[in-house]
């Protein structure tokens, strides 16, 4: 899987939005992006994932560089709940393989 | 729906000590998958399995062994458990992706925090 890199933190206020960025420049053709956070003391969970084009489900939005190099996951309105390890993943398209996890960015949100 | 359930959620080992750590899903998902996560670090794959009765080395797969009988169970074992062992486990699943190969979201349970003294 391609490598990619992430802030190691990022701070936020409640209620702002919140844009975590991600590179990714040895991405391949087949590859998704994935992101996956971590509230403290739980396992990860799906936020989101796209190819090609823009998405947006009731997490977040993502937005994915035309060159798809870097990419941007949105959190419209952080919440105190939102704190936790965000992270960038890159998988592909019919991989049985499993998520290789980097060390993500670790946000806070202050009130 | 109980999703990813691990057992035991906690479990203290002594040196040179055995333990089978039960990963079990009630989604009927293909891939199974053991991660091990230390202090200030993202997860690592130990082991994973694409299904029943089948299993594969991850990153990080020397002093574990799995076994997958059933779908549904994913059982990871420590055969002597040793201080570098020490972490936090999480076991993920998912669903084979569908047609066109299309990527499905990985599902988490809560981890077993282990402890060899």
């Amino acid at each position: 899987d391609a490598k990619t890199t992430q802030p190691n933190s990022m701070e936020s206020n409640e209620e702002e939005p919140v844009h975590l960025p991600c590179n990714h420049s040895t991405i391949s053709g087949t590859d998704y992006i994935h992101w996956y956070r971590q509230l403290p003391s739980q396992g990860p969970e799906y936020v989101i994932h796209g190819l090609t084009s823009n998405v947006n489900n009731r997490m977040a939005s993502l937005a994915i560089a035309e060159d798809r190099k870097s990419s941007t996951l949105i959190l419209h309105r952080a919440t105190l709940r939102d704190a936790a390890v965000y992270y960038c993943i890159l998988r592909e398209i019919q991989a049985g393989t499993a998520l290789i996890f980097g060390k993500g960015t670790t946000l806070s949100v202050s009130s | 729906n109980a999703g990813v359930t691990q057992t035991p959620k906690f479990r203290v080992l002594k040196t040179g000590q055995s333990m089978t750590l039960l990963c079990a899903q009630d989604m009927n998902h293909e891939y199974m998958y053991w991660y091990r996560q230390d202090p200030g670090m993202g997860l690592r794959l130990i082991h994973y399995s694409v299904g029943e009765g089948t299993t594969a080395k991850g990153e990080v797969p020397d002093g574990y062994n799995v076994s997958r009988l059933k779908k549904q169970n994913f059982l990871l074992g420590l055969e002597s458990a040793a201080p570098s062992q020490t972490s936090v486990y999480f076991c993920a699943s998912r669903p084979t992706p569908g047609t066109g190969g299309l990527n499905t979201e990985a599902f988490f349970g809560q981890g077993t925090r282990l402890t060899v003294v």
